[in-house]
């Protein structure tokens, strides 16, 4: 069964900072992977996803991630943070078909 | 607006009672996914339904149920509450393209006291 983990529970970057947020994921075949972003409150947003072809995507926000197939991960990164990027962020890994599982997430502290 | 909607949004209930949670997909969303979060377990994957069907089950325990309706709408039956129920039940949904993601809705928070 596939599995996703997240090393970092907190992190805390200083506003203007780069920021890459960790994920490795564990599954038989090609992935299908997420990074999911969550504000308190609310529910979870769509920032990226991996299918195949170019191993960079881009996604909204300013984020992007790169699969890392040798390394089993989709490290997510931004150049340069915003106090409102302050959030809880998951990487999720999935099947078309079936269910999909998410890490445990990665909470984001901005410093002014 | 994720075009889930999920109700209620808030529920407040005693130990042993049983609440239904209800989960409207988007439309034309084939699948149906019900997860618990809670501030020790993280984001867990209950169930999964696709066009009625069960698809998936996840870490979802004896005293819990759901079904999906022939309108597609699905219900998360909680029963016999215990207070380590208390937690944000995030339903989603995924499209018949197949794009991939899901699509969640803004969850209904129980807590159980």
């Amino acid at each position: 069964a596939q599995s996703v983990t997240q090393p970092d529970i907190h992190i805390t970057v200083s506003e203007g900072a780069s920021l890459e947020l960790r994920c490795n994921y564990s599954y038989g075949a090609t992935p299908y992977l997420f990074w999911y972003v969550q504000s308190p409150g609310q529910g979870l947003q769509l920032l990226l996803k991996y299918f195949s072809g170019d191993t960079l995507v881009q996604g909204i926000k300013g984020f992007e991630a790169e699969f890392k197939r040798s390394q089993s991960s989709f490290n997510l990164r931004k150049p340069s943070v915003h106090w409102s990027d302050a959030a809880e962020y998951f990487c999720a890994v999935g099947e078309v078909y079936n269910d999909m599982r998410f890490g445990a997430g990665t909470r984001l502290t901005v410093k002014p | 607006d994720s075009g889930v909607t999920q109700t209620p949004k808030h529920l407040i209930t005693a130990t042993g009672q049983r609440v239904t949670l209800r989960c409207s997909p988007r439309s034309g969303d084939l699948s149906v996914y019900w997860y618990q979060q809670s501030l020790d377990q993280g984001l867990q994957f209950l169930i999964q339904y696709y066009n009625g069907e069960e698809r998936a089950k996840g870490n979802i325990l004896e005293r819990f149920s759901a079904q999906q309706f022939p309108d597609l709408h699905s219900e998360l039956n909680l029963s016999s509450l215990e207070l380590g129920d208390s937690a944000l039940y995030f339903c989603a949904s995924r499209g018949v393209a197949n794009t991939g993601e899901l699509f969640f809705g803004e969850g209904s928070r129980l807590t159980v006291l």
